[in-house]
């Protein structure tokens, strides 16, 4: 059975500080891992999308990096903002293209 | 810009009754997903549906459910014989050929 876990499973944090979440999954048939920001009563946004180990990403002040050989990815957000305030998702696919998801990372930043 | 969008938002049923959940993805996208979230629980995988028919299923996805893409815009998932274990947020998902997948804000489900 494939497994993604995520951690911590709940952040809360001050304005203007930094964070970083963690995500774990299977390093075998690995295609690519996928981070998604979700608030409440919205659609899943994707943020990014990483099939090459050592691939890193950024959008903004919010950046990813991926180990596919150890099977962790972290997702980094710089001077963190109320806005940045929701659920952030890992999900992990094999070639058959479903999503495997984590149990999510949820972020409160309090200004 | 485009996305995918979801009929109804809520939906409560009483259990044995038949629900079906709407959805409208993005008008180009060629593979077409749903899936569920238990409160409490991971989102999890139930179908996904490619040129007009299942390409992989779960084990969750059994007789009761099924998918149907009845006109070449919607796509609909109909759960026959509704359960209490069946309440949930239900996603619908679609892509184009790249890796990602666009939800919709999904519709909630109580089975009372």
């Amino acid at each position: 059975i494939l497994n993604v876990e995520q951690s911590p499973q709940s952040l809360h944090v001050q304005e203007g500080d930094s964070t970083n979440f963690t995500c774990s999954f299977p390093s075998s048939n690995f295609y690519a891992l996928h981070w998604y920001r979700w608030e409440t009563a919205k659609s899943p946004e994707a943020l990014f999308v990483m099939t090459l180990n050592g691939d890193e990403k950024k959008k903004g002040r919010i950046s990813a990096t991926l180990n596919t050989k150890e099977g962790y990815s972290y997702l980094y957000i710089k001077g963190s903002q109320p806005e940045d305030s929701a659920t952030y998702l890992c999900a992990f696919s094999g070639n058959t293209g479903k999503l495997i998801f984590g149990q999510g990372t949820t972020l409160q930043v309090k200004p | 810009e485009p996305e995918v969008t979801q009929t109804p938002s809520h939906q409560v049923t009483q259990m044995g009754q038949e629900v079906i959940l709407r959805c409208v993805p993005i008008s180009n996208h060629l593979y077409f997903y749903w899936y569920r979230q238990i409160l409490g629980q991971k989102v999890e995988f139930l179908v996904s549906f490619y040129n007009n028919e299942i390409s992989e299923k779960s084990e969750i996805f059994d007789d009761q459910f099924s998918v149907e893409r009845p006109d070449g815009s919607n796509f609909t998932l109909k759960i026959r014989s509704t359960k209490l274990e069946d309440s949930a947020m239900y996603f619908c998902a679609s892509r184009l050929a790249s890796e990602t997948q666009y939800f919709g804000p999904g519709t909630r489900l109580l089975v009372l």
